[in-house]
C-alpha cells in the first residue's frame, strides 16, 4: 500500500509556537499533498509538492519532501488557535488515486 | 465555499430505508469522487468517476450504488445499510485525477 502515515497522531502546542507534522509513505509517488480538516467539515487543500521538488512554502506553511526516505513534513510557523484542525497527507502514485493517511490532530492552545 | 455542494448535510435512516446523497460541483472539473470517513480511520476512497465513467470501485458493498449523470453531478444511492455504515461521506472533484481535490462539506449519515 502507498498509504501515507502521519505522525504524531496528536499534537498540542501553545499559540505562537511552531508545529511540525510528518508523513511517511511506501511506494514511488507523483506528488504529495497536504490537507486540513476542521472538525466534521470537508477537507481543504493546503499545498502540493511534486516528486522532483524538495521544499515549498505557502504563507506560514513549509512543506519538505525527501523521496529517498519516502517522507514529507509540514511545518506551521507562529501557530494560531485557528490552526486547530486535523492535517492529512495524501499521496498520488502516478495516476492511481489519492490515498490519505490517518491524520494528525493539532490543538493550538491560546 | 469550495465550489462543491453536498446535500443533505445530515441524514438519519433505518436499515430498510432507501436514500440518496447528492453532490454538485461548479468548478468545471472532469473527475468526481466519493470518500467515506469513519471515526478513527483514514479516508476510504469508494468511487471515482472520470469524464462520467467509473474508473475505480474499491470493493464497496453493493448496498452503495453511485451514479454520475453528467460531469457536474454525482449521487450515492443507499439501500439496506448497516449501522457500521454510519460515517461522514465526502464528495470531491478535481481536474484530471492527479490534481488538487476540492471537497464538499460532507453528508453525516447515521444508520439506526
Amino acid at each position: 500500500s502507498q498509504q501515507g502515515e502521519e505522525d504524531p497522531q496528536a499534537l498540542s502546542i501553545q499559540e505562537g509556537e511552531n508545529a511540525t507534522m510528518n508523513c511517511s509513505y511506501k511506494t514511488s509517488i507523483n506528488n504529495l499533498q497536504w490537507y486540513r480538516q476542521n472538525s466534521g467539515r470537508g477537507l481543504v487543500h493546503l499545498i502540493l509538492i511534486r516528486s522532483n521538488e524538495r521544499e515549498k512554502h505557502s504563507g506560514r506553511l513549509r512543506v519538505t519532501l525527501d523521496t529517498s526516505k519516502k517522507s514529507s513534513s509540514l511545518l506551521i510557523t507562529a501557530s494560531r488557535a485557528a490552526d486547530t484542525a486535523s492535517y492529512f497527507c495524501a499521496t498520488d502514485n502516478y495516476g492511481q488515486n489519492f490515498v490519505f493517511g490517518p491524520g494528525t490532530r493539532l490543538s493550538v492552545l491560546p | 465555499e469550495t465550489g462543491v455542494t453536498q446535500t443533505p448535510r445530515h441524514l438519519v435512516m433505518g436499515m430498510t430505508n432507501k436514500k440518496s446523497l447528492k453532490c454538485e460541483q461548479h468548478l468545471g472539473h472532469n473527475a468526481m469522487y466519493w470518500y467515506k470517513q469513519s471515526a478513527k480511520k483514514p479516508l476510504e476512497l469508494m468511487f471515482v468517476y472520470s469524464l462520467e465513467e467509473r474508473v475505480e470501485n474499491n470493493s464497496v458493498p453493493s448496498r452503495f450504488s453511485p451514479e454520475c449523470p453528467n460531469s457536474s453531478h454525482l449521487f450515492l444511492h443507499l439501500h439496506t445499510l448497516q449501522p457500521e455504515d454510519s460515517a461522514l461521506y465526502l464528495c470531491a472533484s478535481s481536474q484530471d485525477n492527479t490534481g488538487e481535490l476540492f471537497f464538499g462539506e460532507g453528508s453525516r449519515l447515521t444508520v439506526l
